[in-house]
């Protein structure tokens, strides 16, 4: 069974600072996504990671990539309120096997 | 989400009834799931469809069954609602190979009281 862990569950932060969530996955997989979810709101996707090594950056946030460690990690830079949300990460089993298993999510907090 | 609505957006049953939730896109895409969002549980993959009258189970199916009929729907029916079924239900769709990954709807908020 494919499990995914993220790791802090809770993250509160002070504006401007650096932080990274991780996520560890148990099985071989090629392809790892990451989302955002704002209180009482839907799944946004941020990232699409399909290959060992990717590296992806949207602003202040920036997205990696090892499948040999079987490591996902999401940082983040110089934080701001505005970042304060959920993070889920999601791997594909199997390429091609079209179904996501979920991180149980990073709850971020961003203080002034 | 633009190109696909869940409805209703919430929802109160009592325990023992029947409940449909609706998913519906216009992307024309092949994929469409049904995943129930629980505090410390992250998203769970309920049943998903990998084309019309195509369907399989997901890790938390039991209680749940669906119906593809159409490209465009796909309908979650709990067939006796029970209290654990209280949850957020998103559904989600994708294209081959999920290179974009999936596109969320809005989600449903159901209490069975």
């Amino acid at each position: 069974e494919l499990k995914v862990e993220q790791n802090p569950l809770f993250l509160s932060m002070q504006e401007g600072k650096n932080y990274t969530i991780y996520c560890n996955y148990s099985t071989t997989s090629d392809r790892l996504y990451w989302y955002r979810q704002d209180p009482g709101k839907s799944l946004e996707s941020l990232f699409v990671l399909l290959s060992n090594g990717a590296v992806k950056q949207e602003g202040r946030l920036m997205a990696s990539l090892d499948t040999k460690a079987r490591l996902s990690t999401l940082h983040i830079t110089a934080a701001v309120h505005d970042l304060s949300a959920t993070y889920f990460c999601a791997v594909d089993k199997d390429f091609g096997n079209e179904k996501l298993t979920f991180g149980t999510g990073t709850r971020l907090t961003i203080i002034p | 989400d633009a190109g696909i609505t869940q409805s209703p957006r919430h929802k109160v049953t009592e325990t023992g009834t029947p409940v449909t939730l609706r998913c519906h896109q216009t992307e024309n895409h092949r994929y469409m799931y049904w995943y129930r969002q629980d505090p410390g549980h992250g998203l769970r993959l309920i049943h998903y469809s990998y084309g019309v009258k195509d369907t399989d189970k997901g890790e938390v199916s039991d209680g749940y069954s669906v119906s593809r009929s159409k490209t465009e729907d796909f309908l979650l029916t709990l067939e006796s609602a029970t209290s654990s079924q209280t949850s957020v239900y998103f559904c989600a769709i994708s294209e081959s190979w999920a290179v974009y990954g999936y596109t969320f709807g809005s989600g449903t908020r159901l209490t069975v009281v």
